[in-house]
């Protein structure tokens, strides 16, 4: 079985600052991982994911990712935030097969609500 | 493409009561997740299809849920009878898997209250 643990549940920071929401996992499996924002009554939309390849990930509204299998890590970056950038953030995993298949189920971290201050 | 589509947005119904919430997945997609969210137990996978076909249910929490797939544009999830403890927010999330392409794209959700 997998899981997934964001070490914060909430990281208030200060517009233009720059920021960091941590997500470690465990699977004794390989694994694909992914970083979703949900914004206030919405769904959860897809930031970033890392399947295979380089281990820095960059994805959309200037976020990045970097893949650290020794420390079974997926930590979530940005240089610069912007009010906008308020909301929760949800670390994910889902396990794969020997060859590279994923099987869909995500599990999902217990969230990190980023507040962006003026 | 309008994305996943769920229906109602917001239920509010009596303890006991029949609720159905209802998904259009995104058309060509051939995975169907349905998942819940709630302060205590944050989001948790409970069912998902694969072609139409349930292929995981173990998440379902008691018989009193269940999730049909009937065709690819539609699937339900059911509670009979509700209780209280099963207000929540419901996704609905679907998927294509194709190689190196694997992203789930959620629906709006349905909030349900259960008096």
């Amino acid at each position: 079985a997998q899981s997934v643990t964001q070490l914060d549940s909430q990281v208030p920071v200060f517009e233009e600052a720059p920021v960091e929401l941590r997500c470690n996992y465990s699977s004794s499996v390989s694994v694909y991982l992914f970083w979703y924002v949900q914004y206030p009554n919405q769904g959860l939309q897809l930031l970033l994911k890392y399947l295979s390849g380089s281990t820095l990930v960059k994805g959309i509204n200037g976020f990045e990712a970097e893949f650290n299998k020794s420390q079974t890590s997926f930590h979530l970056r940005k240089p610069s935030v912007h009010i906008s950038d308020t909301a929760e953030y949800f670390c994910a995993v889902s396990n794969t097969n020997a060859g590279g298949t994923s099987y869909g189920k995500l599990t999902f971290g217990q969230g990190t609500i980023l507040t962006v201050h003026p | 493409d309008a994305g996943v589509i769920q229906s109602p947005r917001h239920e509010v119904t009596e303890m006991g009561q029949e609720v159905t919430l209802r998904c259009k997945p995104i058309s060509g997609h051939d995975y169907l997740f349905w998942y819940r969210q709630t302060m205590m137990r944050g989001l948790e996978l409970l069912i998902y299809f694969n072609n139409n076909v349930p292929i995981d249910d173990s998440g379902m929490p008691e018989d009193r849920f269940s999730a049909k797939m009937p065709n690819a544009s539609f699937s339900t999830l059911k509670i009979q009878p509700s209780e209280p403890r099963d207000s929540a927010v419901y996704f609905c999330a679907s998927r294509l898997w194709e190689g190196n392409t694997d992203t789930q794209y959620f629906g709006p959700g349905t909030r349900l209250t259960v008096l």
